[in-house]
Parts: structure tokens; sequence; C-alpha cells
């Protein structure tokens, strides 16, 4: 059974702050890494996705990958309220996406 | 381009009851998906097909039943509806080739069963 544990939260950050979200994964063959923002009540949305080890920027997001730690992160700089929602981490395995429960994220003003 | 629609946004259905809901999309994509998520939980696929007249079981298949005559319409129907099924239904489409795709969602359907 293929797997992606992430922490469920909630995690609150204070406005301005970093936010840090984890996702780790089973499948070691998975080359792909997706992470999705849903908004409550609302259907997932890209955010970001990494295909190689290490870092990748894009805007106030960076996503990080480590494929022999089978380990992916997000990373929120200067987080706005906007940013609170619920972020999927989803690798691709066998033409698939394997998703994450998600991680709730609050940004307190 | 209107995306990924689905249809309807919300039903009751009763136990036994059954129901199509209808998913399309206007992107020429490859595959389609559909998904159950619970509340608090993550994305389950249901079915998924990789092109038209091809479609293959997912991770929840049971109670379902899927057909794919065009690229653009990817319908799922439940039979015999169950308060199990109650669920929020996500389809998406995504086009697969060179390595790299991104699934765009639908709005989703919200589906009671009493």
């Amino acid at each position: 059974q293929k797997e992606v544990e992430q922490n469920s939260g909630p995690l609150s950050v204070p406005e301005g702050a970093i936010a840090s979200l984890n996702c780790t994964y089973s499948d070691r063959g998975s080359q792909s890494f997706f992470w999705y923002r849903q908004y409550s009540g609302k259907s997932p949305e890209l955010i970001m996705s990494i295909y190689s080890n290490g870092d990748k920027e894009d805007g106030r997001f960076t996503a990080q990958l480590n494929k022999a730690s089978q380990y992916v992160s997000l990373l929120i700089r200067d987080s706005q309220p906007s940013d609170s929602a619920t972020y999927l981490c989803a690798p691709d395995s066998n033409y698939q996406l394997i998703w994450g429960a998600g991680t709730k994220l609050i940004i307190k003003p | 381009n209107a995306g990924v629609t689905q249809t309807p946004k919300f039903r009751i259905l009763k136990i036994g009851q059954s129901m199509t809901l209808q998913c399309a999309q206007d992107m020429n994509h490859n595959y389609m998906y559909w998904y159950r998520q619970d509340p608090g939980m993550g994305l389950k696929l249901i079915y998924y097909s990789v092109g038209a007249g091809i479609t293959d079981k997912g991770e929840v298949p049971n109670g379902y039943n899927v057909s794919r005559s065009t690229t653009e319409d990817f319908p799922l129907r439940l039979e015999l509806a169950a308060p199990s099924q109650t669920s929020v239904y996500f389809c998406a489409s995504s086009w697969r080739g060179g390595g790299q795709e991104t699934q765009y969602f639908g709005p989703g359907t919200r589906l009671l069963v009493l």
C-alpha cells in the first residue's frame, strides 16, 4: 500500500512568518511531486510541482525534495491570511497521484 | 475555456437509488479521473481513464461504474446508493505526455445518501 504522510495540523502561523509544511511518501519509484491547495468547500488547485532533488522557488513558495529521504516540503514565506487552507501533498506513482490527507494551515493576522 | 465542469453541484439520494454524476472537460486532455473526498480526508481514486474507450479501477471502485465514449466526457454512475457513498466527488483531467502533468479539478459534486 503506497502511502503519503502529512501532519494534519492545524498549523498556526503568524502573518508575515514562514510556514513549513512537510510530507513523506513510501513509493521510492515516485518521480514527480505536487503540492495542491484546497480552500474549505472548494476543489484542489496546483500551487507547485517538483521533479528533481533540491529546491524550487515560485514567488513566495519554495518546494524542497529529497528522494533519498523520501521527503518533500513546502515553504511559504511572508504568510498571508489568504494562505489559510489545507495543503495536499501528492507524489506521482504509476501514472496516478497518491494523496496525503493534507495539512490545515491557519495564518493569524 | 470552461476547464472541468461537473453537474449537479449537490444531490440528495435515498438508499437504493441510482444516479449519474456528469463530468466534462474542454482542454483535450487524455486522462480523466474520479475521486471522492470524505470530511478531513485526502482524495481517494475511484476510476480513471487514459483515453476514450479505456477505463480502469482506482483504489475504491466498488459501487461505481464509469464509461468514456468521448475525450470530453467521463460520467460516474452510482448504482444502489448507500450511506457510505455520502461524500464530495471531484472529477479531474490532465494531459499526460513528456513525463510531466498537472491535474485540473472540477468544482465537485456534494452527495448525501439518506
